[in-house]
């Protein structure tokens, strides 16, 4: 297996710009999650899915920020208009709770810059 | 609610010596315990994880973790540290729902 895809890798951008985050889960997976990681908040979980649907999306910055899943190997995460604050890694993490596994797994990240 | 509390954010420890990185968890009811860890510029990986049976776990580069109900701990220890070890180490809990609540990580320094 591929393991979670996320593209970009990195992503440089201009303040007010509208950037997307692409993400690919693990086959099978049916949980989804998107995690934001700076040195100054560290690891904060944004959102997350449950068979394509948004079961708590409590730690969405603002509405600047938008997710989607429209199937069950793709979401998007996206940022309209960016700002500088938003810099930071994106990881997106896929898990099969159904399994008695629990374990999530991670993407790469993608590293944004505002400038 | 669940939280984890990882009380050093950062641990520095000499080459070979051994090392603790401390873990304390709280939930109300049964938890599965993780430790992810992130080298640089990497996502995170799972390290080991505790689900049930014996309280004693190990991964297989030499770190081990124990499930210490009656303290809510599960810290993670090596005997004998390596400079490949360098990384920030994350211990999560769930309640076997779908989310993992992650603590705040502890960043690893091995000293030569």
């Amino acid at each position: 297996d591929a393991g979670v895809i996320q593209s970009p890798r990195h992503e440089v951008t201009e303040m007010g710009q509208e950037v997307t985050l692409r993400c690919k889960p693990i086959s099978g997976h049916n949980s989804l999650f998107w995690y934001r990681q700076t040195m100054m908040r560290g690891l904060e979980l944004l959102i997350y899915f449950n068979n394509n649907v948004p079961i708590d999306d409590s730690g969405m910055p603002e509405d600047r920020f938008s997710a989607k899943m429209p199937n069950a190997s793709f979401s998007t995460l996206k940022i309209q208009p960016s700002e500088p604050r938003d810099s930071a890694v994106y990881f997106c993490a896929s898990s099969l709770p159904s399994s008695g596994n629990y374990e999530q797994y991670f993407g790469p990240g993608t590293r944004l810059t505002v400038t | 609610a669940q939280s984890v509390t990882q009380l050093d954010s950062q641990v520095p420890v000499f080459e070979e010596a051994p090392v603790e990185l401390r873990c304390n968890y709280s939930s109300s009811v049964s938890v599965y315990l993780f430790w992810y860890v992130q080298y640089p510029n990497q996502g995170l990986q799972l390290l080991l994880k505790y689900l049930s049976g014996s309280t004693l776990v190990e991964s297989i580069n030499g770190f081990e973790a124990e499930f210490n109900k009656s303290q809510t701990s599960f810290h993670l220890r090596k005997p004998s540290v390596h400079i490949s070890d360098t990384a920030e180490y994350f211990c999560a809990v769930s309640d076997g729902r779908d989310k993992i609540i992650f603590g705040k990580g502890t960043r690893l320094h091995i000293l030569p």
